[in-house]
């Protein structure tokens, strides 16, 4: 089955600074791969996806960029705010014979924004 | 709000003891997803019902079973509950059958097994 890793598990930046998380992934059928963002004690939303079909997605100060030959993808905030503090977790499709079948999700990345 | 609820908010149980978690997606969705977050296993996904069918399985144990009614909600049923199964469960609700449409998480149930 599909196994994704990420890195790092802390990161801790200073405001105003840029974040970088990165994931890689082992199923090389996999051709979705969400981000989601998990405020304490909230629910996870997504903020930003991607398909194996682009290698790169921006939607303000977030992006995300795929390379397929190396399996990795990596989520990219740019003039972070204290609002961004949060655990971002990537997933990739899960996929079976028949299709896909879920998300596997990474083990998450605690962000925190130093004033 | 993203219009996913589900019930209880926090539920505390017994060993062995058997409880039901239910999930009502938002309003046109046909998917339901099922989750359980804990501190050492992360977000792990669990079962997939669309439109009533189970479509997929991801960890979910022998112990553990869902289904999804006529009127779209669905329920996860856990039993012979160990303490290992202490965790935050969510479901998601999407539009589609594939997985790459967004979803929808509810708040989450609280499962606390002592």
């Amino acid at each position: 089955g599909e196994n994704v890793e990420q890195h790092p598990s802390t990161l801790s930046v200073q405001e105003g600074d840029s974040a970088v998380i990165k994931c890689t992934y082992s199923d090389s059928a996999s051709n979705y791969f969400p981000w989601y963002k998990q405020e304490l004690g909230k629910r996870p939303q997504l903020i930003i996806d991607i398909r194996s079909n682009v290698g790169e997605k921006k939607d303000q100060r977030i992006a995300v960029t795929l390379n397929k030959t190396a399996k990795h993808f990596s989520l990219h905030i740019t003039e972070t705010q204290p609002e961004d503090s949060a655990v971002y977790f990537c997933a990739a499709e899960l996929t079976s014979g028949g299709g896909a079948d879920g998300l596997t999700f990474g083990k998450g990345t605690h962000l925190i924004i130093q004033p | 709000d993203s219009g996913v609820t589900q019930t209880p908010k926090h539920l505390i149980t017994a060993t062995g003891q058997r409880v039901t978690l239910r999930c009502s997606p938002r309003s046109g969705d046909l998917s339901v997803y099922w989750y359980q977050q804990s501190l050492d296993q992360g977000l792990q996904f669990l079962i997939h019902y669309y439109n009533g069918e189970e479509r997929a399985k991801g960890n979910i144990l022998e112990r553990f079973s869902a289904q999804q009614f006529p009127d779209l909600h669905s329920e996860l049923n856990l039993s012979s509950l160990e303490l290992g199964d202490s965790a935050l469960y969510f479901c998601a609700s999407s539009f589609g059958l594939a997985v790459s449409y967004e979803q929808y998480f509810g708040p989450g149930t609280r499962l606390t097994v002592t």
